[in-house]
């Protein structure tokens, strides 16, 4: 059974930073592309970033470019999003998905995790 | 960039209708890599259909996905209590590399 768990998520300040991660299991991690979406509060969904399965490949919201950074360690089956320099709007439930296909980047996700609230606040 | 606008932004149908969901794109969708997530209160998004008109695995036929090029819908026959959800498109196709939600349709059954 797939399963994709989310942590790391909590409260932090305006420019501060934070390491999400997110523990795949039931599937083969490398041959699958990954990528973190992230809802705000009562809003829609956001893509935020995708990385193949590999990890040779990244690609990032224009949103959090320069600010994000994904990857992925394969022989620990996680994904990661290291969050810096936070602004309040950066407030989300953050998601890691699953592309539908393997070998492929930028998909339409199949798998996704219970998320992990973030909260940007003073 | 592509941009997807969905409509209409609620719809409240009764039990055994039939709801057709709207998905435009500001332009048009490459290989019809347009997908269709419904999401439940407090739940993560589900993909209910890939590649415009493929129903995902598990879900049952009353979904159903069609369109092209820059029109896309999503339809759900005979409505059923559960159905209650926010439902999104997602293009994946587009320039830059990335992917574009729509803002999601809220379905209330009456």
């Amino acid at each position: 059974e797939v399963q994709l768990l989310e942590s790391g998520g909590g409260l932090v300040q305006p420019g501060g930073s934070l390491r999400l991660s997110c523990a795949a299991s039931g599937f083969t991690f490398p041959f699958y592309a990954m990528s973190w979406v992230r809802q705000a509060p009562g809003k829609g969904l956001e893509w935020v970033s995708a990385i193949s399965g590999s990890g040779g490949t990244t690609h990032y919201a224009d949103s959090v470019k320069g600010r994000f950074t994904i990857s992925r360690d394969n022989s620990k089956n996680s994904l990661y999003l290291q969050m810096d320099s936070l602004r309040a709007e950066d407030t989300a439930v953050y998601y890691c998905a699953r592309d539908l296909t393997i070998y492929r980047m930028l998909n339409s996700f199949d798998y996704w995790g219970l998320g992990t609230l973030v909260t940007v606040s003073s | 960039e592509i941009v997807l606008t969905q409509s209409p932004d609620t719809l409240s149908l009764s039990p055994g209708e039939r709801a057709t969901l709207s998905c435009r794109a500001s332009q048009s969708v490459s290989s019809n890599y347009l997908a269709w997530y419904q999401q439940k209160p407090g739940q993560a998004p589900r993909l209910l259909i890939h590649g415009a008109s493929n129903r995902a695995t598990g879900i049952p036929d009353r979904f159903s996905g069609s369109g092209s090029g820059t029109d896309f819908t999503l339809t759900i026959s005979r409505l059923e209590p559960e159905d209650v959800a926010v439902y999104y498109c997602q293009e994946y196709g587009g320039s830059p590399p990335g992917n574009t939600f729509g803002q999601g349709t809220k379905l209330e059954i009456k």
